[in-house]
């Protein structure tokens, strides 16, 4: 069974400061994407980094990066020098290469507030 | 280039009622999806459509059924609408491979009385 985990309901971060949201994930597959979206208040989900199971190197995209540990099967997102408008949802997601490839595996996320 | 469409973008539906969502992309994209989200549980698959002619059920198919029109356009229907499918529906695509991005639509917000 796939499951995605984010244990982090609610963050809060200091304008112009860095922050992490933890994912941790669950898979059998050897082979799976690891994605980040944003959904601000509007509504909409906007794709932020992606990392491969088999990528060498962390996955970075201007102030994103993604701190994936494959042994601990974790996938932090690190938000550097927030923000007012990083405030939103954020939710990890996986999709296995293999077993329900074409499923988005969502975790159930997590609301970051940037604080003026 | 829009991306993806959805429409409409908020509905009202008395119990027992049916409702189609549309769901259009101009992205060439062969796979497209339907997710919906509820407060506290993330974003689960309801259907997909891995290409043009294919259907799929996901994790949450009972009550829905769907139709790939051609490739660009994939819709929803709820042929009798419970108040247990009050719900943000948003439809994705992406290219065929499994590691590709989905990209999503701006969502419809479905309140079912």
């Amino acid at each position: 069974a796939q499951k995605i985990t984010q244990t982090q309901p609610g963050m809060f971060v200091q304008e112009k400061e860095a922050v992490t949201l933890d994912c941790t994930y669950d898979t059998s597959d050897p082979s799976y994407g690891l994605f980040w979206y944003k959904q601000p208040s509007s509504g909409e989900m906007i794709f932020l980094i992606y990392q491969g199971s088999y990528d060498q190197q962390n996955a970075t995209e201007g102030r994103y990066s993604l701190n994936f540990q494959k042994a601990r099967k974790s996938a932090n997102l690190v938000i550097s020098a927030s923000q007012l408008g990083d405030s939103a949802m954020y939710f990890c997601a996986m999709r296995p290469a293999q077993t329900g490839a074409n499923n988005l595996f969502f975790g159930t996320g997590t609301r970051l507030t940037v604080i003026p | 280039n829009a991306g993806v469409t959805q429409t409409p973008k908020f509905q009202v539906l008395k119990t027992g009622q049916s409702m189609t969502l549309q769901c259009a992309q101009d992205m060439n994209h062969n796979s497209m999806y339907w997710y919906r989200q509820d407060p506290g549980m993330g974003l689960r698959l309801i259907y997909y459509s891995a290409s043009e002619g294919t259907t799929d059920k996901g994790e949450v198919p009972n009550g829905y059924n769907v139709s790939r029109l051609n490739k660009r356009e994939f819709s929803l229907r709820l042929e009798s609408a419970a108040p247990s499918q009050t719900s943000v529906y948003f439809c994705a695509s992406s290219p065929q491979t499994s590691h590709e991005t989905q990209y999503f639509g701006p969502g419809t917000r479905l309140l079912v009385l």
